[in-house]
C-alpha cells in the first residue's frame, strides 16, 4: 500500500494569512505514460462529507476558490491556501489514486488564529 | 448535478453482515468511466477506502477488508451496494458512496453502529 504522510496534524492561521499543508507519499504517484501526479484534496467541514478540491495534484475542482492551489511531484505534494478565509476552517486530506488501495492522509485541522 | 444517497441500517449486531445502497441521481452508473467507490470515517478519526467498482463490474477491494467486502452495480436501479461481512465494534463508522475522479461526489454518508 501506499502510505500517505501529513504534515503538519493541524495548524492555526490568521484570517488573510496563508496556509500550507504537507503530503508525502511513500512511492512516486507520478504515472509516466500521462505525465499526472495522481494525486488529490480534500476538505471535510465539521458533520459534511468530503469535498474535492484539487485533483492531478495541481487542477482545481470547478468552483473552488483560486485561493487554493495544489504543487508537487512525485512524492511531496502541498495544498496552499492564500488569504484564509473564516469558512476555510475544516480538515484537509490528501490521497492517492495511483493504485489501488486508494490511501489518505491522516488530514491536518486548520483554525483561525 | 450528480448526486449520492446512501441508505442501509443504522444499527447492526456483532457478526452480522451489513448492506448498503447508494441511490445516483443526475448521471447513469453504467456511462461514462468512472469508479463508485464506498469509503468510511469512524467518529473524531480519518477516511479509510473501502473498495470500488467500475462502469465495467471491475472491482479493487482494500485488502484489510477484502475477505468480507462485496460491492455491486444494480443498472437498472441506477444504485450501487456494498456488503460487508462479520461485522464488529472495530467497524463503527459513517459510510460514505462516492462517485471517483475528477467532478467526484460523495454522498451525505450514514452512520452505522455495530453493537448487540
Amino acid at each position: 500500500d501506499i502510505v500517505m504522510t501529513q504534515s503538519p496534524d493541524s495548524l492555526t492561521v490568521s484570517l488573510g494569512e496563508r496556509a500550507t499543508i504537507n503530503c508525502k507519499s511513500s512511492q512516486s504517484v507520478l504515472y509516466s505514460s500521462n505525465n499526472k501526479n495522481y494525486l488529490g484534496w480534500f476538505q471535510q467541514k465539521p458533520g459534511q462529507p468530503p469535498k474535492l478540491l484539487i485533483y492531478w495534484a495541481s487542477t482545481r475542482e470547478s468552483g473552488v476558490p483560486d485561493r487554493f492551489s495544489g504543487s508537487g511531484s512525485g512524492t511531496d505534494f502541498t495544498l496552499t491556501i492564500n488569504s484564509l478565509q473564516a469558512e476555510d476552517v475544516a480538515v484537509y486530506y490528501c490521497q492517492q489514486y495511483y493504485s489501488p488501495p486508494l490511501t489518505f492522509g491522516g488530514g491536518t485541522k486548520v483554525e483561525i488564529k | 448535478q450528480v448526486q449520492l444517497q446512501e441508505s442501509g441500517p443504522g444499527l447492526v449486531k456483532p457478526s452480522q453482515t451489513l448492506s448498503l445502497t447508494c441511490a445516483v441521481s443526475g448521471a447513469s452508473i453504467d456511462s461514462g468511466s468512472y469508479y463508485w467507490a464506498w469509503n468510511r470515517q469512524p467518529a473524531g478519526k480519518g477516511l479509510e477506502w473501502i473498495g470500488r467498482i467500475h462502469t465495467t463490474g471491475t472491482t479493487n477491494y482494500n485488502p484489510s477488508l477484502k475477505s468480507r467486502v462485496t460491492i455491486s452495480l444494480d443498472t437498472s436501479k441506477n444504485q450501487f451496494s456494498l456488503k460487508l461481512t462479520s461485522m464488529t465494534a472495530a467497524d463503527t463508522a459513517v459510510y460514505y458512496c462516492v462517485r471517483e475522479g475528477t467532478s467526484g461526489r460523495w454522498g451525505q454518508g450514514t452512520l452505522v453502529t455495530v453493537s448487540s
